[in-house]
């Protein structure tokens, strides 16, 4: 059974950084498309970052170098390094996998791990 | 501000049929990029309901459909239920940004 759970979220003042976690079950993250994506209190998705199977990383406009994506395959764990948070970057984070050749349709997530950024 | 527009809100009564729609532009859906739909129950993770324009992953009803044209997708539930009421969002792939992945701002679907 495919699973992902998060942690790493937390209080953390503006410009601060957490490293998320993205622990994954039941299939390999390094032959996955995995995937960030963010959703700010009562607001609607939005896409964080992309790693590819070859290792290549895609990002937001709005977080490409602050954040960054990278993953362990002896813990077969992806991360999210964040830094210089803003308060504009609290938010759920979900990991999730993206099926193959769809450019973006992710069919597994995980249940989110909260990040406040507050003074 | 989305990149992918949705209406806010919809709703309809239990057995009545709705649609969502989904508004884009040439560097997204209009460029011939696949549309994906998610249903998100409150407090909880999204869940996959159509990728690639209109197709369903196993455990979906086929109370659920899709469709896309020109720089627009649409997803409509048939057979309305109580269960249904979540907020939905579509989803694409954007030339301009970067191979960036975009979303829309969701619709709130109130069943009454």
């Amino acid at each position: 059974e495919v699973q992902l759970v998060e942690s790493g979220g937390g209080l953390i003042q503006p410009g601060g950084s957490l490293r998320l976690s993205c622990a994954a079950s039941g299939f390999t993250v390094s032959t996955n498309y995995m995937t960030w994506v963010r959703q700010a209190p009562g607001k609607g998705l939005e896409w964080v970052s992309v790693i590819y199977i070859d290792g290549s990383p895609y990002y937001a406009d709005s977080v490409r170098g602050r954040f960054t994506v990278s993953r362990d395959i002896s813990k077969n764990t992806l991360y999210l390094q964040t830094n210089s948070l803003r308060a504009e970057d609290t938010a759920v984070y979900y990991c999730a996998t993206e099926i193959a050749a769809t450019k973006g349709a992710l069919d597994f997530w995980g249940q989110g791990t909260m990040v406040t950024v507050s003074s | 501000q989305s990149v992918l527009t949705q209406p806010p809100s919809v709703s309809g009564a239990p057995g009545q049929r709705i649609t969502i729609s989904c508004t884009g532009s040439s560097s997204n859906i209009g460029a011939d990029h696949d549309v994906h739909w998610y249903q998100q129950l409150p407090g909880t993770a999204p869940r996959l309901l159509i990728y690639g324009n209109n197709n369903r992953p196993s455990g979906v009803p086929d109370r659920f459909s899709g469709s896309k044209s020109a720089t627009s997708a649409s997803l409509a539930i048939t057979g309305l239920q109580a269960e249904d009421e979540a907020e939905y969002h579509c989803q694409s792939y954007d030339n301009n940004l970067g191979d960036s992945r975009v979303f829309g701002g969701g619709t709130k679907l109130t069943v009454l």
